[in-house]
């Protein structure tokens, strides 16, 4: 069965910082991998997604995203942080059950920006 | 373009009694899931479907029923609210597994 870890429970960066969060998977084939991003008593946003193709994979809000097939890893980054960011970010990888798709998400990590 | 609608918004039930959470999307999306969010949880997967007649259980189906009668429409049923159902519901649909889920803006549920 697919699983997701994002070790980091809670992040606090600068404003103008960049910015680094971390993502793990474990699935037993080429997997569906995205990020969302939930403000506050908000639904979640699809920031990104990998299927194929090249590796680093960009999105909205300026963030991107790097598939590592050997260690596993999905990390999502933004070179210089808003404090408009700040935010809970979950990682996801996308699997199929017996008759589709399912997706699977990480605990998220709590984002806050200083300003 | 309303995407996936959930009412109510909130909600605050007695322990025992019945509801049902709405979920619409006007996307002709064939996904439709349905997850519960606790803290330091992420989501969990309570019912998923894959079109129009075609419903199954996901990771957390305990207390909950659903039913597709339509492409548009996945309301979930709560059977008899318990304090453990307490949590943020919510809906999200998809045209394929390529695409990601688009989200409603959820349900907060308060059982008593």
């Amino acid at each position: 069965a697919q699983s997701v870890t994002q070790p980091d429970i809670h992040i606090t960066v600068s404003e103008g910082a960049s910015l680094e969060l971390r993502c793990n998977y474990s699935y037993g084939a080429t997997p569906y991998l995205f990020w969302y991003v939930q403000s506050p008593g908000q639904g979640l946003q699809l920031l990104l997604k990998y299927f194929s193709g090249d590796t680093l994979v960009q999105g909205i809000k300026g963030f991107e995203a790097e598939f590592k097939r050997s260690q596993s890893s999905f990390n999502l980054r933004k070179p210089s942080v808003h404090w408009s960011d700040a935010a809970e970010y979950f990682c996801a990888v996308g699997g199929y059950l017996i008759y589709g798709q399912n997706f699977v998400f990480g605990p998220g990590t709590r984002l806050s920006v200083l300003p | 373009n309303a995407g996936v609608t959930q009412t109510p918004k909130f909600q605050v039930l007695k322990t025992g009694q019945s509801m049902t959470l709405q979920c619409a999307q006007d996307m002709n999306h064939e996904y439709m899931s349905w997850y519960r969010q606790d803290p330091g949880m992420g989501l969990r997967l309570i019912h998923y479907s894959v079109g129009a007649g075609i419903t199954d259980q996901g990771e957390v189906p305990n207390g909950y029923n659903v039913s597709r009668s339509t492409t548009e429409d996945f309301p979930l049923r709560l059977l008899s609210a318990a304090p453990s159902q307490t949590s943020v519901y919510f809906c999200a649909s998809s045209r394929s597994g390529q695409d990601g889920y688009t989200f409603g803006s959820g349900t907060r549920l308060t059982v008593v």
